[in-house]
Formats: C-alpha cells, structure tokens, sequence
C-alpha cells in the first residue's frame, strides 16, 4: 500500500523558512515523480513544484520560483521542500503527491495518483 | 500561461447525471486528469488520461476531451459524490502543471 507521511509545517513570521518532508513507501520510490500540491484556505489546489524520479529534472510554479527547493533522497523514500521567504499569501496545507507512471525516474509529474494527509504552513507576524 | 475555466458549482438530484466541464485553448490535444475532494480530505484521483478509471473507482465516472473542453460525467449520481471536482492538465509548453478552479457538485 502506497503511504505519503509530510512533516515539517507550522506556524512562521514572513520571511522565515521551513523545510518540509515527504516519507514515502509501499512503492520503488525512485522511479517515479514526486509533487508537492497546495491549496490555500477555502481555495483550490495549486502545483507548487515536481521532481523527477532520479532528481534530475525539477519544475516549479511561477509564484514560487527563486523562492521554494524541491529535492529528494532517494536512499531515504523522501522528498523534501525548502521553503524561503515566505509570505503571507504562501499559508495552505501542503500536500505531497506521486505520479502514477513508472517511468524509470527521468519524466516530469503528469498527475496525481496517490497523496499524503497534508501538512499545513500558516505565515503570520 | 494556459487555463483551464470551471464552473463554480453544479447541482443535480440523486439519481440523477451530473456533467462538470473543463475548458481551455485546444484542451482536446492535451491529457486530462481528474481529482475529487471532499472537504476536510486529501484530494482522490478519479480519471486519468482522460478517461481511464484507476483501480476502485466506480464505472459511474466517466470522461471525455475533444476540442476546447473536457468532460467529467457521473451517472446515477449518489449523495456521497458531493465534492469538490478539480481538472488538470501538464501544460508542455511552460513545464508547468496546471489545475482548473475546481467545481463544487451538490447533490439536492
């Protein structure tokens, strides 16, 4: 059975940084593309950033780009998401997401297949 | 950047077919992923590839793309389908992963 676990959120004054893990397993971890998807209270989802099976290829949105890492270690079955700089308008639960293609590690997320539970980030002074 | 356009909301009687829609610029040349969320819960794949079920998903959902808009339909609709329903496309052009607003379907 596939599990994603997320850590790491809580509560930052603007500008901080969090870094938040994604522990994965009932799955070969390293083959597929990982995700992390948020959705800001009362709103709907929005991509936040992907990263390739083997870590090579990352892509992230536009409103977090410069701002936010993606990375992954895939001798743990983690994925991880520096966050810097945040604002106010970056509070949501955080989710982390797999792909549903085993593609051997080198593909971009084309969706969403399995999710964790979520882990919120709140931005307030 | 690419868009995809929903409507806010659809209602529909138990029983009864609902049919959510998902518009953009050449949508049909595009895959369609769909996802339900129900509140307080993490999202669940529902379609993927525009129209392939995954594994414990009721025949009842079904999918469609061509043209400019995709196609969500749920038959028989019952009062445990009550959600959020979301599409998204990976948009090839700007690497970038694309989610539609979301439509809330509210069974009567």
């Amino acid at each position: 059975e596939v599990q994603l676990l997320e850590s790491g959120g809580g509560l930052v004054r603007p500008g901080g940084s969090l870094r938040l893990s994604c522990a994965a397993s009932g799955f070969t971890f390293s083959t597929y593309a990982m995700s992390w998807v948020r959705q800001a209270p009362g709103k709907g989802l929005e991509w936040v950033s992907s990263i390739s099976g083997g870590g090579d290829y990352t892509f992230y949105a536009d409103s977090v780009k410069g701002r936010f890492t993606i990375s992954r270690d895939n001798s743990k079955n983690t994925v991880y998401l520096q966050i810097n700089s945040l604002r106010v308008e970056d509070r949501a639960i955080y989710y982390c997401a797999k792909d549903s293609r085993d593609c051997g590690g080198d593909c971009p997320a084309e969706n969403f297949q399995h999710w964790g539970q979520g882990t919120p980030v709140i931005v307030s002074s | 950047s690419y868009v995809l356009t929903q409507a806010p909301s659809v209602s529909v009687a138990p029983g009864q077919t609902a049919r959510i829609t998902c518009a953009g610029d050449n949508i049909g040349s595009k895959t369609v992923h769909w996802y339900q969320q129900r509140p307080g819960q993490a999202p669940v794949l529902v379609i993927y590839y525009d129209s392939d079920r995954p594994s414990g998903i009721p025949a009842r959902f079904s999918a469609s793309n061509s043209g400019n808009t995709a196609t969500l339909t749920i038959s028989r609709v019952e009062a445990g389908d009550e959600a959020d329903y979301c599409c998204q496309v990976w948009d090839t052009s700007g690497e970038h992963v694309v989610f539609g607003g979301g439509t809330k379907l509210t069974v009567l």
